[in-house]
Order: C-alpha cells, then structure tokens, then sequence
C-alpha cells in the first residue's frame, strides 16, 4: 500500500542551525501539506502546496520557514535559523484532491532544538 | 475562527468497555468534520468523517454523529480492544477558502485485557 515517509525520524540540532525535513509523497497525489504539534498541543496547520506554490499557510509558517518540491517527488521542509520553540513533530501529508479528501500523512519527524 | 476543542486525555478502560471521546467545535459555515487515528509508530490515518449535519460516519466499529445544534461530533466504540489504544484526533475542515484541517490536541486512549 502507498504510504507518505518522512526523513529523518528524529533530529537534535543547535539553536540558530538550519533544519530540512524531508518527505515523500504518494506518487500521484497533487496536494501536499506540512503540520507540527508541539508536545502537548495541538497538530497545527504549517501550509499547503499545490501545482508547484504555496497555496495556504498560517500565522506560524513565517520567513523562516520555506518549502520546496525540488524534483517532483521529494516535498521538503526547511527551517532557516531554528528557534528553541521550533520542537516539535512535525508531519508531513498529501492528498490527491483538494477539499474534504483524506489526507494521508507521514509517521512525524521529531525535531529537538537545543 | 474555526477550531475544535476535545476532551483532555489520557482515556484508560478494561477491554469490551464503552468508549466516548467528546468533540465539539466552532467554525462560520457548515464545515466537514473528521476523526483520525494514530496508531503507536505510524502516521495519523483518517478513521471516519461525516460532511453534513446529522451524518454519520462509521468505521471499525467506531462511530461519529455530526451534530450541528449541539456542535458536536463525539466519538464511540461500544466494545473497545486492546488493539484500539491509539491517539484520536478531531478536525474540522472549513468549507470556505482552504483546505487545511484544524485538529483538536488529540486524546490517548489505552485498553487493557
């Protein structure tokens, strides 16, 4: 069965480091997504991506975040300076159809800023 | 704004005992309303969903009722196993601009035999 993966499943890096989070989605969804949930709280929204650009993000997804699908089957994460409140799961999903479809996710990449 | 507030865990019952976990929400509109499930090691995987007032949505032998005066979409199991122990999540996607999911912080739920 298809599935989303996320790499790496966990990783520890120094304040002010920049972090990738890498994720591959299901080969022929359209609609990719990235999420965090800090210990604790809630799984919150990061931003979507569709047809090559961003198509929603949130209040959280600020200049230090970008995302890139850089060759058609990796969709990637990357945070520039990481910030001690960066830690967090952080889950990667794709969809094929936008709108009251199942999205998919990946298992989490746990991210530890020290 | 749009959110979902669930009941605070962790949830701990004997197997075969009655499983509740409450869900309400507040959203503009008329949002679809989901509950997904992640099993220990594994990503969240949707378990049910209903679209519209007075749906509902069933899946292994879990059930949701899409409640639109009580704003509510609580969750149940009449008999749980040992293999249901998972964290559950409530999320309501809106209806409008987007289609992001709004989750609730999720609940744990741990069955024991």
């Amino acid at each position: 069965e298809p599935e989303v993966t996320q790499t790496p499943s966990h990783q520890v890096t120094q304040m002010g480091q920049e972090v990738i989070l890498r994720c591959v989605p299901i080969s022929n969804h359209l609609y990719f997504y990235w999420y965090r949930q800090i210990l604790g709280q809630k799984v919150e929204f990061l931003v979507s991506f569709y047809n090559n650009e961003i198509s929603e993000k949130s209040e959280i997804f600020d200049d230090q975040f970008s995302v890139e699908r850089p060759d058609g089957s990796n969709f990637t994460l990357k945070i520039r300076s990481t910030k001690l409140e960066d830690s967090a799961m952080y889950f990667c999903a794709s969809t094929l159809q936008g709108g009251g479809g199942e999205l998919f996710f990946g298992e989490g990449s746990r991210l530890t800023v020290l | 704004g749009n959110s979902v507030t669930q009941m605070e865990g962790p949830v701990t019952l004997s197997e075969e005992a009655f499983l509740t976990i409450n869900c309400t929400y507040t959203a503009t509109g008329y949002p679809s309303l989901f509950w997904y499930v992640q099993y220990p090691g594994e990503g969240l995987q949707l378990l049910l969903k209903a679209t519209k007032a007075d749906d509902k949505g069933s899946n292994k032998g879990f059930e949701a009722t899409y409640r639109k005066e009580t704003t509510s979409f609580h969750l149940e199991k009449g008999s749980v196993q040992v293999s249901d122990s998972a964290v559950y999540f409530c999320a309501l996607e809106a209806n409008q601009a987007g289609t992001a999911l709004i989750f609730g912080k999720g609940t744990t739920l741990s069955v024991s035999s």
